[in-house]
């Protein structure tokens, strides 16, 4: 099976900097995503990682550890529309699908 | 590119009848499609996963005779709620797999599909 965990809530203020981290135990490990969904929304794709290091993209950037199961997502200058819940995913290649993990709520005050 | 659709939005219906909702990948084929369920200020929860011209593969705990699934095509699934009661009540997405161009293995949201049983 898979276990992933994430902090449940983070608060942060506006222009700050913010990282999320998400550790995981898979078997056929084949790639790691950052999903965002606003309250009521669905999810919608933010990053893939499936080799070690930092992938920048804007003011998002998501890095990965294989070998420690780790990850974290780090959101620059934050903005108040960045208040959301983030959410890991892991991709197996044995199951065929991807493990959520159950996001962690971001709330991003003035 | 990546677009994925969704039909109904939202949908109000009586207890015991029959529900189905569309999810179309607009811009790819996606091999595989995926049903989840969400309660408010849950975490997603996979119903099953679907692949084009096979039977679906339901998670444990979801009855497949009660959420009836098909994926006919490599851009169209559907998923029916038969005879929904009120703890049917949530909020459906669906989320597709294919060559969208983007990394491998993304899935893709459709804008899920709120339903409210009475």
């Amino acid at each position: 099976g898979q276990n992933i965990d994430q902090p449940t809530e983070m608060t942060a203020t506006e222009g700050a900097i913010v990282q999320i981290n998400c550790t995981y135990q898979t078997s056929g490990f084949n790639g790691l995503f950052w999903y965002q969904q606003h309250a009521g929304e669905a999810p919608t794709f933010l990053s893939y990682n499936v080799l070690d290091g930092l992938e920048e993209k804007g003011r998002f950037s998501s890095f990965l550890s294989r070998s420690k199961g780790y990850s974290y997502l780090l959101l620059k200058e934050l903005q108040m529309k960045d208040s959301a819940s983030y959410l890991c995913a892991v991709s197996n290649a044995n199951a065929g699908k991807s493990t959520f993990g159950d996001g962690t709520t971001l709330t991003v005050k003035p | 590119g990546a677009v994925v659709s969704q039909h109904p939005s939202w949908v109000i219906c009586k207890s015991g009848t029959s529900v189905k909702i569309e999810c179309r990948s607009l811009d790819f084929q996606a091999t595989t499609m995926f049903w989840y369920r969400q309660f408010p200020k849950q975490s997603l929860m996979l119903m099953a996963t679907s692949n084009e011209g096979s039977k679906a593969t339901y998670e444990q705990g979801v009855e497949k005779d009660k959420f009836l699934i098909n994926h006919a095509s490599l851009t169209l699934s559907t998923l029916t709620v038969t005879s929904a009661h009120p703890e049917d009540s949530s909020f459906y997405i669906c989320s597709a797999r294919g060559l969208a161009g983007g990394p491998q293995n993304t899935q893709y949201f459709g804008p899920g599909t709120r339903l409210t049983v009475l």
